[in-house]
């Protein structure tokens, strides 16, 4: 099955710096990459997502990209605010989704 | 809000005892999934109902089963429960069709 890898784990950033989260997956037939943001004791909520058809996708200062000979992608997040501080779930999907294991960010004033 | 309702909110048992979740999904979506999430872990993938028909497994325990049922909501049901089953457990729902996925407000079982 779908196995997801997703670095680094923690990430802590200044307000207004940028921040890179990767992730590795193993299937090739996957073809639906989303991006959650989880605030503590909420739902995963979707913030992006990109289709295997595409490279790049950009919404305001969230963008993710893809490479699919590499399989791996990537969100990219600018000009972070402390309300960006949450963990941050990448996922790889063909049928069933496998999610990778989270990133916690912590954006510091 | 997502539009996929959970009940209950939290739920605390006892070892040995069985629970049952339910989630109803967004209106339209035939696309039920559960996942579990342990304190700081992720999210792992249990179980995927389809139009009330059993549709993807992933690490669902023997001790563990679901349904999805002809109005479209799930049922989680767990049994025989153990220490290490205290955890969020959400459910989401997704448009046929297509694999976005909408979660719940989730459910948080503690077992004692």
């Amino acid at each position: 099955g779908e196995n997801v890898e997703q670095h680094p784990s923690t990430l802590s950033v200044q307000e207004g710096d940028s921040a890179v989260i990767k992730c590795t997956y193993s299937d090739s037939a996957s073809n639906y990459f989303p991006w959650y943001k989880q605030e503590l004791g909420k739902r995963p909520q979707l913030i992006i997502d990109i289709r295997s058809n595409v490279g790049e996708k950009k919404d305001q200062r969230i963008a993710v990209t893809l490479n699919k000979t590499a399989k791996h992608f990537s969100l990219h997040i600018t000009e972070t605010q402390p309300e960006d501080s949450a963990v941050y779930f990448c996922a790889a999907s063909r049928n069933d989704m496998r999610f990778g294991a989270g990133t916690r960010l912590t954006v510091k004033p | 809000d997502s539009g996929v309702t959970q009940t209950p909110k939290h739920l605390i048992t006892a070892t040995g005892q069985r629970v049952t979740l339910r989630c109803s999904p967004r209106s339209g979506d035939l696309s039920v999934y559960w996942y579990q999430q342990s304190l700081d872990q992720g999210l792992q993938f249990l179980i995927q109902y389809y139009n009330g028909e059993e549709r993807a497994k992933g690490n669902i325990l023997e001790r563990f089963s679901a349904q999805q049922f002809p109005d479209l909501h799930s049922e989680l049901n767990l049994s025989s429960l153990e220490l290490g089953d205290s955890a969020l457990y959400f459910c989401a729902s997704s448009v046929q069709g297509t694999n976005e996925q909408f979660f719940g407000p989730g459910t948080r079982l503690t077992v004692l």
